[in-house]
This record gives structure tokens, C-alpha cells and sequence, in this order.
């Protein structure tokens, strides 16, 4: 059974911090790492996908894989409220069959 | 590049009532298609699959169904709803051939009362 971990959270962050999204999986042959923000109400938007190990960056988003301790995060520098939401991670093994991990809300409070 | 459409946006519908829910994708051919629930405060939950035209594959035992009549066409049926059924359907697809990234529809949320 593929498994993605996320704390449900919510995390709370002043408006201005980093805030630090984690997720951890349980499938050691999975390549394809993705990170949706999903607004209440809305469907997944895709914000960072990742494919080797190391960081991605994109903006304010970046975006860290390390495959021998199974854990992907993404962390957003200078939080705005716009950024509350329910994000979710999600990682594919080459099956086109992603599992996502139950999302993690975050709270940017001003 | 690729736009998935789904209607209605909403729904309510009786206990014991038929469902229909449309997907279709433009900007692609040949995706592979996805139909998801998410009830309320819960992940995602994933219904059906399909790689082609008339190929589905069931991930969870219920009262739904999903048919693929065209290559670019994903429907979810129920022939009586269940109050179980309420919840945010999202349809997914994924272009295979380039990277395995999953775009979702907007959604219909489903309220069975």
C-alpha cells in the first residue's frame, strides 16, 4: 500500500514568514513529486513538481526532495494571506496513478 | 494546452436518485482521465481511471460507475444515489507521453439529501 504522510496541521505563520510544508512516502521507487494548493470551495492547482533530488525553486515556492530519507517539502518565503489554504502533496511511481497525502492547512495570519 | 471542463458546478439531488456527471478535456488527446471525491474535510479519494475509450478501472467497490464514450469524455453515473455520495467531485486527466503531471477540473459538488 503506497502511503503519503502530511500533518493535517493547521500551521499558522505571521504574514512575512517562511512557512515549511512537509510530506514523507512510503514508496522507494517513486520518481514524480507534486506539490497542489487547494482553496476552500476549489479544486487542486498545481504549484511545484519535482523530479531529482535537491531543491526546486519557483518564485516565492521552493520545492526539496530527498529520495534516500523519502521526504519531499515545500517551503513558501514571505507568506502572504493569499497563500491559506490546504496544500497537498502528491507522488507518482510512473503508473499514472498518483497518491496524494490528505493535504496540510496552512493559516497566514496578517 | 489542456482545459478539462465539468458540469453542473452544483448539484442537489434526492436519496435514490439517478446521477450524471460530464468531464470533457480539450488541448489533448488521448489523456489518461481521473474521477475523484473529496467529502468534506477529507483527502482525496479516487473512483475511476481510464487509459482509453471504453477502458475503466474501478478503484473503489460502490454504487457508481464512470463510462468513457469518447477519447476526450469522462462520465460518473449512479442509478440511485446514496447520502454517502455527497461530496466535491473532481475530474483529473494527465497527458501521457510527457510528464505525468495531473491537472484537475473544477469540480461539482454533490449534495444528496
Amino acid at each position: 500500500q503506497k502511503e503519503v504522510e502530511q500533518n493535517s496541521g493547521p500551521l499558522s505563520v505571521p504574514e512575512g514568514a517562511i512557512a515549511s510544508l512537509n510530506c514523507t512516502y512510503s514508496d522507494r521507487g517513486s520518481q514524480s513529486f507534486f506539490w497542489y494548493r487547494q482553496y476552500s470551495g476549489k479544486s487542486p492547482e498545481l504549484i511545484m513538481s519535482i523530479y531529482s533530488n535537491g531543491d526546486k525553486e519557483d518564485g516565492r515556492f521552493t520545492a526539496q526532495l530527498n529520495k534516500a530519507s523519502q521526504y519531499v517539502s515545500l517551503l513558501i518565503r514571505d507568506s502572504q494571506p493569499s497563500d491559506s489554504a490546504t496544500y497537498l502533496c502528491a507522488v507518482s511511481g510512473g503508473s499514472y496513478i498518483p497518491t496524494f497525502g490528505r493535504g496540510t492547512s496552512l493559516i497566514v495570519h496578517p | 494546452s489542456q482545459t478539462i471542463h465539468q458540469w453542473p458546478a452544483t448539484l442537489v439531488q434526492p436519496v435514490g436518485s439517478p446521477l450524471s456527471l460530464e468531464c470533457t478535456v480539450e488541448g489533448t488527446s488521448n489523456p489518461n482521465l481521473y474521477w475523484y471525491r473529496q467529502a468534506a474535510g477529507r483527502g482525496l479519494q479516487l473512483l475511476f481511471y481510464s487509459v482509453g475509450i471504453g477502458q475503466i478501472s474501478s478503484e473503489v467497490p460502490q454504487n457508481l460507475s464512470a463510462s468513457r464514450p469518447q477519447d476526450r469524455q469522462f462520465i460518473l453515473s449512479s442509478k440511485k444515489l446514496l447520502l454517502s455520495d455527497s461530496g466535491f467531485y473532481l475530474c483529473a486527466q494527465i497527458s501521457v507521453g510527457s510528464t505525468d503531471t495531473q491537472y484537475f477540473g473544477p469540480g461539482t459538488r454533490l449534495t444528496v439529501l
